[in-house]
This record gives structure tokens, sequence and C-alpha cells, in this order.
């Protein structure tokens, strides 16, 4: 079983859709989670950084943490095209650079 | 923002060859860095971890002789494929930790390159 499961995809979706991606974990110590966003080869880019249980909100971004289920959320509101790219979960055991264990990316189109 | 400069950025060379990537933090310095690599559709997996002036340390199942890092200054790191195989062909990609401004230096501090895609014929 992989650490880190995440729907590859691909997810195709009309510009203006609310989008949702998911991850689930089995390693219940996982603390801090994180979202990246990765373009055509290009290096991931963080989009949001999260501890623990909870939500946070970034402009059309939010992401959930739910440790109990072992599942984590980003929610994208209003998509746009330049939406499109692969989206990649990542976790790790502490706040200080850990050993970061990566999903393997939802693509997602966002089509005019 | 801060900067990481990848090169070359999609290689392809022949069985038997080496091949060297360069990992350079263009405006910061990073004591630390990290190699990954990534085969379609499939995770991000780190393969090692490389500090400046000291060896680097590598995960269970990559081999050190084959990937060789060198992490000679604050502002570069290399990592050398030698004698690349088919089975080496795929997405290498290096990250740079910059230190924090308080005391803890989290993972919001970790900048990617943009990658090299190797091509082992």
């Amino acid at each position: 079983q992989k650490e880190v499961e995440q729907d590859p995809g691909p997810l195709s979706v009309p510009e203006g859709a609310i989008v949702s991606l998911n991850c689930t974990y089995s390693n219940s110590a996982f603390q801090y989670f994180m979202w990246y966003r990765q373009y055509s080869r290009k290096g991931p880019e963080l989009l949001m950084y999260t501890y623990s249980s909870g939500n946070k909100e970034d402009g059309r971004f939010t992401a959930q943490v739910d440790k109990s289920s072992k599942y984590i959320s980003l929610f994208i509101r209003d998509s746009q095209p330049s939406d499109s790219a692969t989206y990649l979960c990542a976790m790790t055991l502490s706040g200080g650079y850990n050993k970061l264990i990566f999903g393997a990316g939802t693509r997602l189109a966002v089509h005019p | 923002g801060a900067v990481v400069s990848q090169h070359p950025s999609r290689v392809i060379c022949k069985s038997g060859t080496s091949v060297k990537i360069e990992c350079r933090s263009l405006d910061f310095q990073a004591t630390t860095m990290f190699w990954y690599r990534q085969f379609p559709k499939q995770s991000l997996m780190l393969m090692a971890t490389s500090n400046e002036g000291s060896k680097a340390t590598y995960e269970q199942g990559v081999e050190k002789d084959k990937f060789l890092i060198n992490h000679a200054s604050l502002t570069l790191s290399t990592l050398t494929v030698t004698s690349a195989h088919p089975e080496d062909s795929s997405f290498y990609i290096c990250s740079a930790k910059r230190a924090g401004q308080g005391r803890f230096a989290t993972n919001e501090k970790l900048f990617f390159g943009s990658g090299t895609q190797l091509s082992v014929l």
C-alpha cells in the first residue's frame, strides 16, 4: 500500500466550476500537509501549507485536513484555464524539514 | 521570490555515458538541497539529501555510486548519473531549502527547480 494515494485523473472541468482534489494517506503520524501546483515541465510550487486538522483558505483555494479519516482535500473555486496543471499533495511528519511524501499528482484541465 | 535554476531541462544520451545535472539557488543560500526522481504517473520520490560541505544522505534503494551528488557551495548542487542505462530515464528534480527568518525553517521555505527530463537510449 502506498503511503499517499492520489487519483491521477485527468480531471476535466468547465471554467468557473468548483474543483475538488483529494488524497488519502496511511501514516497517522503525518502532521503537516501541503498542496503543490506543477505546470508541464516545471517544478512544483507551493500552494497551501497546513498543520493538523482543519481548514485553510487563500483566495480561491481552500485546503482541508481530516486527520481522523486520513483524508485531505484542496478546493478551487471559480476555476480558470490558468489553473490547468498537475496538483500534488505532500505530507511530512514534522514542521522543520523532514522527508516529504508526495502523492502521484492529479492532472487538472479547465476548459473555457 | 526565491528561484532555483536547474540545468539542463532535457538531455538525451547513449547508454553507458554519464550525465551531470546542476541545481542552483539564484537569490538565496541553500545549506540543504534535495534530489527527487519522478517516473511517469508516479510520485516524486526523494533520492538523496545534499548538505553543503558534507556527504549526501541517500534514501534506501538508491545507489550512491551511481547517483553522485556534490554540494560544493551554498548555491550549487550537482547530480551525476554515472553509466546511465535506459531504466534511469526519468524526470529528475531538485529542491533547495531556504533558511527561515525565525527559529524554525519550515517546508514553506522549500523551492523546486524546473526539473530535468533524462532519456537514455
